[in-house]
């Protein structure tokens, strides 16, 4: 079966870094996304990994590691709008995207 | 651009009532999709369309159906509604192609089935 797995909720302060990670176990694998969906809202795209290593996007760095099925999202200088939960989706093998149930974020001051 | 539409936002129905949502994309998007998603668990892909006049069973498609006539259109049935059936419905999509696929969604439908 496909499973993808993260944590379900961290706590992080504000202006601190926080690593969210997600482990993976697809039918084939044609990359992996990360979205944002605040509360009540529809999920926002961050960033996308499709060979190894660190992809870096302002505040936001994704890592992929396919030999470990392996990917985390960086957070940095954590702000209170970063409260949210973010998605993990890997693309299989039949180019449907497989979901993890997402991980809540609590920033607090 | 308004980018993915979704009409209506909340709905709440009676058991055995059916419904039609409505999705719709000024994106000229070949793939389009329909979500649910429930407290806890990720976003399961109900149908989806990889172009007009085309349509396919996701991973929990019992209980619904999609039309998609229109390519910027992609319209999820509910012919008879459960109470399994409450949940946020989000439509996405895609321009297609295999080498990135990024979605783009709707602001979703609440729908509650009492």
């Amino acid at each position: 079966g496909q499973n993808i797995d993260q944590p379900t909720e961290m706590t992080a302060t504000e202006g601190a870094i926080v690593q969210i990670n997600c482990t993976y176990q697809t039918s084939g694998f044609n990359g992996l996304f990360w979205y944002q969906q605040h509360a009540g809202e529809a999920p926002t795209f961050l960033s996308y990994n499709v060979l190894d290593g660190l992809e870096e996007k302002g505040r936001f760095s994704s890592f992929l590691s396919r030999s470990k099925g392996y990917s985390y999202l960086l957070l940095k200088e954590l702000q209170m709008k970063d409260s949210a939960s973010y998605l993990c989706a890997v693309l299989d093998s039949n180019y449907q995207l497989i979901w993890g149930a997402g991980t809540k974020l609590i920033i607090k001051p | 651009n308004a980018g993915v539409t979704q009409t209506p936002k909340f709905r709440v129905l009676k058991t055995g009532q059916s419904m039609t949502l409505l999705c719709a994309q000024d994106m000229n998007h070949e793939y389009m999709y329909w979500y649910r998603q429930d407290p806890g668990m990720g976003l399961r892909l109900i149908h989806y369309s990889v172009g007009e006049g085309t349509t396919a069973k996701g991973e929990v498609p019992d209980g619904y159906n999609v039309s998609r006539l229109k390519k910027q259109n992609f319209l999820l049935g509910l012919e008879s509604a459960a109470p399994s059936q409450t949940s946020v419905y989000f439509c996405a999509s895609a321009s297609g192609g295999a080498d990135y696929n990024e979605q783009f969604f709707g602001p979703g439908t609440r729908l509650t089935v009492l």
